[in-house]
């Protein structure tokens, strides 16, 4: 099952603050965080463990709740370049399933 | 950048008809999946291999079947192409489940008329 996001969309004002959810019915091993470019395609932001590991390259900071099987993205001071669709991925047996996404504009 | 190619990157094709898209790596992963995006619905899993002939089916596997012969290759084949199809084909590999991020290719629109 595919898992679920929230919010749908947001608009920011550069420098302004965003969180982007993520949830699962099924328990979750890891949770990835990918963004998408419009007309491009996905690209990795940063994995999430059991056990609280994180691995990222980029400024952007998340949280993973294994209890809760939720994750949170957390993006702060917002730039232009953070606009774009973000997915969260998770692993469930074999195989990885993302969410609907979460579409972010910034607007100067 | 990981060396994922996908072929061919633009392809109409009328109904019924029978479309193979191809993946094609060169960073010898073991997982190989495909995805398709639709707005409102984001990744949605169809396929994905992990190895050489060991394939599985994703969310949305109805009217898609895939082989994979080589490490290097992981094709998905619509048997007969319906216009529920269209869409845009993501292919993506990863060196193991878990802690290992996934890479995906340039994507494949397809429309089916």
């Amino acid at each position: 099952q595919q898992p679920v996001q929230s919010p749908q969309a947001v608009i920011l004002r550069e420098g302004e603050d965003a969180v982007i959810n993520c949830s699962s019915s099924k328990a979750l091993y890891s949770v990835h965080w990918y963004r998408q470019k419009h007309g491009e395609a996905p690209v990795f932001l940063m994995i999430l463990l059991k056990g609280g590991e994180q691995k990222g390259h980029e400024k952007i900071s998340a949280s993973f709740n294994e209890k809760k099987q939720q994750s949170s993205l957390y993006l702060t001071a917002s730039q232009l370049s953070y606009s774009g669709t973000y997915f969260c991925g998770t692993e469930q047996d074999d195989d990885m399933r993302f969410g609907a996404g979460t579409r972010l504009t910034v607007k100067p | 950048d990981a060396g994922i190619t996908q072929s061919p990157r633009h392809k109409v094709t009328e109904t019924g008809t029978p479309v193979t898209l191809r993946c094609h790596q060169t960073e010898n992963h073991r997982y190989m999946y495909w995805y398709r995006q639709d707005p409102g619905h984001g990744l949605r899993l169809i396929h994905y291999s992990y190895g050489v002939k060991d394939t599985d089916k994703g969310e949305v596997s109805d009217g898609y079947s895939v082989s994979r012969s080589k490490t290097e290759d992981f094709l998905l084949t619509l048997e007969s192409a319906t216009s529920s199809q269209t869409s845009v084909y993501f292919c993506a590999i990863s060196e193991r489940q878990g802690n290992f991020e996934a890479f995906f290719g340039q994507g494949t629109r397809l429309t089916v008329v």
